[in-house]
């Protein structure tokens, strides 16, 4: 266990609908980090957020946006979604500031676009 | 371009075999390495990390990685894998120091199957 935890394990919605996918860091941790697991284009970073700010953007679509709140857990929002979204969400948290750290990887959400 | 390349797509190995996974990163700078592995339905877990000094780093589960920085590569060993050690393996490197941007950038991953 790595003591990162996201909800829902597994998500199975329409195209065109939304959903929000939630991460809950480790104790102690500022930084969380988003990556999307998919056939095609493998683990890809996607956003990250230390502390509240956002820090660092990869490969994130327009239609989705993230957010860390005060007590440190993110959401990761996507929206009009499409066949291609369905994928594997992960949520990685580590300390983060000044120096690259080992970042701890949560289960993962399944999506499933239908 | 920022790039980790594994260039087995899928490995099989006989229980008790020795194994070795490999990785070629390619970066501006020696970047700090890992090796994550992915149980079906799981997480990733990190197995070891390179940062710095010894570049023959220990792990977790009996692994080790040696650090080349004359081939850019990270290569996973293991002298006797065990049927349990089948996963799907992730090499990943990150940016020294940290700073703005954390981020990892993971290869496309090596699935190993091991036969009784």
């Amino acid at each position: 266990d790595s003591g990162v935890t996201q909800t829902p394990k597994h998500l199975i919605t329409a195209t065109g609908q939304r959903v929000t996918l939630r991460c809950s860091p480790r104790s102690g941790d500022l930084s969380v980090y988003w990556y999307q697991q998919s056939l095609d284009q493998g683990l890809q970073f996607l956003i990250q957020y230390y502390n509240g700010e956002e820090r660092a953007k990869g490969n994130i679509l327009e239609r989705f946006s993230a957010q860390q709140f005060p007590d440190l857990h993110s959401e990761l929002n996507l929206s009009s979604l499409e066949l291609g979204d369905s994928a594997l969400y992960f949520c990685a948290s580590n300390v983060g500031g000044i120096r690259t750290d080992t970042q701890y990887f949560g289960p993962g959400t399944r999506l499933t676009v239908l | 371009a920022q790039s980790v390349t594994q260039p087995d797509i899928h490995i099989t190995v006989s229980e008790g075999a020795s194994l070795e996974l490999r990785c070629n990163y390619s970066y501006g700078a020696t970047p700090y390495l890992f090796w994550y592995v992915q149980s079906p339905g799981q997480g990733l877990q990190l197995l070891l990390k390179y940062f710095s000094g010894d570049t023959l780093v220990q792990g977790i589960k009996g692994f080790e990685a040696e650090f080349k920085r004359s081939q850019s590569s990270f290569n996973l060993r293991k002298p006797s894998v065990h049927w349990s050690d089948a996963a799907e393996y992730f090499c990943a490197v990150g940016p020294r120091g940290g700073g703005s941007q954390g981020n990892l950038i993971f290869g496309k991953g090596t699935k190993l199957s091991v036969k009784p």
